[in-house]
């Protein structure tokens, strides 16, 4: 079984449309959890790291599950510049981190 | 602005040669730099954490003589694929950490593509 499963995608919405990405991890000892951005052929950045309480910043909400093992990530009023590759991280042990293979996203005008 | 830096971004080379790729940490010093590779439509995998001053340590199923780690100075890690193959074309990434804190992320560099003849 992978470390980080995502569903592939592609979501194709349209602009000012709300998404929603689940993404689950299978070691409960995962220590740390991330979202990651990664425009084609282009390295990963973070978007945003993933709190225990949920965290929120601008139009992004990540939220975390620690007992059902799953991250989420809530886009509202999408952008184009929105249309990216998401990438769910999570790190267990001290430098493991392990990546999602991307949701894709296309936000279409 | 880039906190890491790769060199070359892109290589093309033939079957059997030895490609070098260089990562610079540029705003910190990084006693640890990690090697990633990506293949089309798949997630990053770790190859290797790269020690400064010290051997690297390889990740299951990653080829030590094959992929060769220096880590010569606290900004600079190069990976070096000897004997390169088609099926090593590939985007390698290098990333580094900031700072030791469970939140910290990593920094990645821009990857170089290599593409095997």
């Amino acid at each position: 079984r992978k470390e980080v499963e995502q569903d592939p995608g592609p979501f194709n919405v349209p602009e000012g449309a709300t998404v929603a990405f689940n993404c689950t991890y299978s070691n409960s000892a995962s220590q740390s959890f991330f979202w990651y951005r990664q425009d084609c052929r282009k390295e990963p950045k973070l978007l945003m790291s993933v709190y225990s309480s949920g965290n929120e910043d601008g139009r992004f909400t990540a939220q975390l599950n620690r007992a059902s093992q799953y991250i989420s990530l809530l886009i509202r009023d999408s952008k184009l510049s929105d249309s990216a590759t998401y990438l769910c991280v999570v790190r267990r042990n001290f430098n493991k981190f392990y990546f999602g293979s991307g949701t894709k996203l296309n936000v279409k005008p | 602005g880039a906190v890491v830096s790769q060199h070359p971004s892109w290589v093309i080379c033939k079957s059997g040669t030895s490609v070098k790729i260089e990562c610079r940490s540029l705003d910190f010093q990084a006693t640890t730099m990690f090697w990633y590779r990506q293949f089309p439509k798949q997630s990053l995998m770790l190859m290797a954490t790269s020690n400064e001053g010290s051997k690297a340590t390889y990740e299951q199923g990653v080829e030590k003589d094959k992929f060769l780690i220096n880590h010569a100075s606290l900004t600079l890690s190069t990976l070096t694929v000897t004997s390169a193959h088609p099926e090593d074309s590939s985007f390698y990434i290098c990333s580094v950490r900031a700072g030791g804190a469970p939140q910290n992320e990593q920094f990645f560099g821009p990857g170089t593509r290599l593409t095997v003849l």
